[in-house]
């Protein structure tokens, strides 16, 4: 298995509050991504990251940010939690783009705001 | 947009039947297809990847196809287990490079 982990596995919170999400990886690998999966949705992008401090949006950016200081670290901060920011949270890294190779997926975190 | 369907949504088969997972999607300007597998409760896993230019990939029972100009690829199990039981999801890459759209997915159960 790549050597990805994310923080918490599991959190509760409430509506308003801002939230952190971390992933970690051991693989060294230059991309990095966040996704969101929710029922009837299947998992949609967040945000990405192709290099130390360069990020873009994905297809449900709105009410997150991200951060990528060390190679190893990607943040997903929810600003201000909403109960419509409840899912589950994966994160994936990939060594390149373009075609050939495939992305490796975190355990993902089950966030709930009430 | 590229939109990715995935049919049947379930299925439910006996152990040892070779079953046929469907995936449509609306863009073929596309680097990649991919197919995952995801077990209650985990992360997902790479089963296949078929790149543009490629028809096919194999990976001991399992077999995709591409066929990019019809915007459809398959998966095709064969003599099914149960411990196939899961749900598969099927993804593509965009020419940009940097996003994976996905399925909806198919959630399959093999019955012993």
């Amino acid at each position: 298995d790549a050597g990805i982990t994310q923080s918490p596995r599991h959190k509760v919170t409430e509506t308003g509050t801002p939230v952190t999400l971390r992933c970690h990886q051991t693989e060294n690998h230059r991309y990095m991504y966040w996704y969101r999966q929710d029922p009837g949705h299947g998992l949609r992008l967040i945000h990405y990251s192709y290099g130390v401090k360069d990020t873009d949006k994905g297809e449900v950016s709105d009410g997150y940010s991200v951060s990528r200081s060390k190679t190893e670290d990607f943040l997903l901060t929810l600003e201000s939690a909403t109960s419509s920011q409840t899912s589950v949270y994966f994160c994936a890294i990939s060594g390149s783009s373009g075609g050939a190779e495939t992305q490796y997926f975190g355990p993902g975190t089950r966030l709930l705001v009430l | 947009k590229q939109e990715v369907t995935q049919i049947p949504a379930a299925l439910s088969v006996p152990e040892g039947e070779n079953l046929v997972l469907n995936c449509s999607f609306t863009d073929s300007a596309i680097y990649n297809l991919q197919w995952f597998r995801q077990d209650p409760g985990k992360g997902l896993t790479s089963l296949l990847l078929i790149q543009s230019s490629q028809r096919e990939q194999t990976s001991g029972r399992l077999n995709a196809s591409l066929d990019k100009s019809s915007g459809r690829s398959t998966l095709y199990i064969a003599a099914s287990q149960p411990g196939d039981s899961a749900t598969y999801l099927c993804a593509v890459e965009d020419n940009a490079g940097n996003m994976l759209t996905f399925g909806g997915g198919t959630r399959l159960m093999v019955k012993p």
